[in-house]
């Protein structure tokens, strides 16, 4: 398994303003993913953090709203720019492990007044 | 395309009795299948998997799960449910083939509550 560590657990944001959130695993891992969970909602993949390079993004999501770094193996960035209240949700940092299953984090939940 | 149903948005039983959580999928070729669990206030937690070899699965906190290619089905099951197994419960596919893509698609999740 890896442990993951999310910061911050959770926040609460003015409208307009940016939020990154951090994730850190403690061991490389190859595949590094980023979920959103709205509320009362399953999971939607925002995007796969590739390390050094430029994030792929899913349908529906793009680098402007949301960009995304992943300078090393064990570390990732979110952020959330220019918030509206339709940007409250759970986001989630996953990784894939050398056994093939997918691992997540606590989640940082994001509230936008 | 793949995508996973999740036909009852909440099951609820009491305790002592056997808890069943329903899920189907779509995919192209072998499935991946997955079951995650989200207590309040926490990220996903890992319950179990099929990839290949026997239909029944053991996994985490005495669940288990049955693969049935013909149903296209993989229930999640539990004989004996505790309070403690009250908790939202998402089955995920992703295709076999797809061996580098790990991208799972979820169902809309089951609220499970077990009364005392």
């Amino acid at each position: 398994s890896a442990v993951i560590s999310q910061k911050p657990s959770r926040d609460i944001c003015q409208r307009g303003t940016s939020l990154t959130i951090q994730c850190q695993v403690d061991s490389q891992v190859t595949m590094m993913f980023w979920y959103r969970q709205q509320p009362g909602q399953s999971l939607t993949l925002i995007a796969t953090a590739n390390q050094g390079s430029e994030a792929t993004y899913e349908s529906g999501f793009v680098i402007d709203k949301f960009p995304i770094s992943r300078p090393n193996l064990t570390f990732s960035t979110l952020t959330v720019s220019n918030m509206s209240p339709e940007d409250s949700s759970i986001y989630l940092c996953s990784v894939v492990t050398n056994t093939g299953e997918l691992f997540f984090g606590e989640g940082s939940r994001l509230t936008v007044l | 395309a793949q995508s996973v149903a999740q036909p009852e948005d909440q099951v609820n039983v009491a305790e002592g009795n056997p808890l069943t959580v329903k899920c189907t999928y779509s995919v192209s070729g072998n499935p991946y299948l997955f079951w995650y669990v989200q207590y309040p206030n926490r990220g996903l937690q890992f319950l179990l998997k099929y990839i290949t070899g026997d239909n029944l699965v053991k996994g985490s906190y005495g669940f288990e799960a049955e693969f049935n290619k013909s149903q296209t089905s993989f229930h999640l099951k539990k004989p004996s449910a505790l309070v403690s197994d009250s908790a939202l419960y998402f089955c995920a596919v992703r295709a076999s083939y797809r061996s580098n893509d790990y991208k799972l698609s979820f169902g809309a999740g089951t609220t499970v509550t077990v009364r005392a």
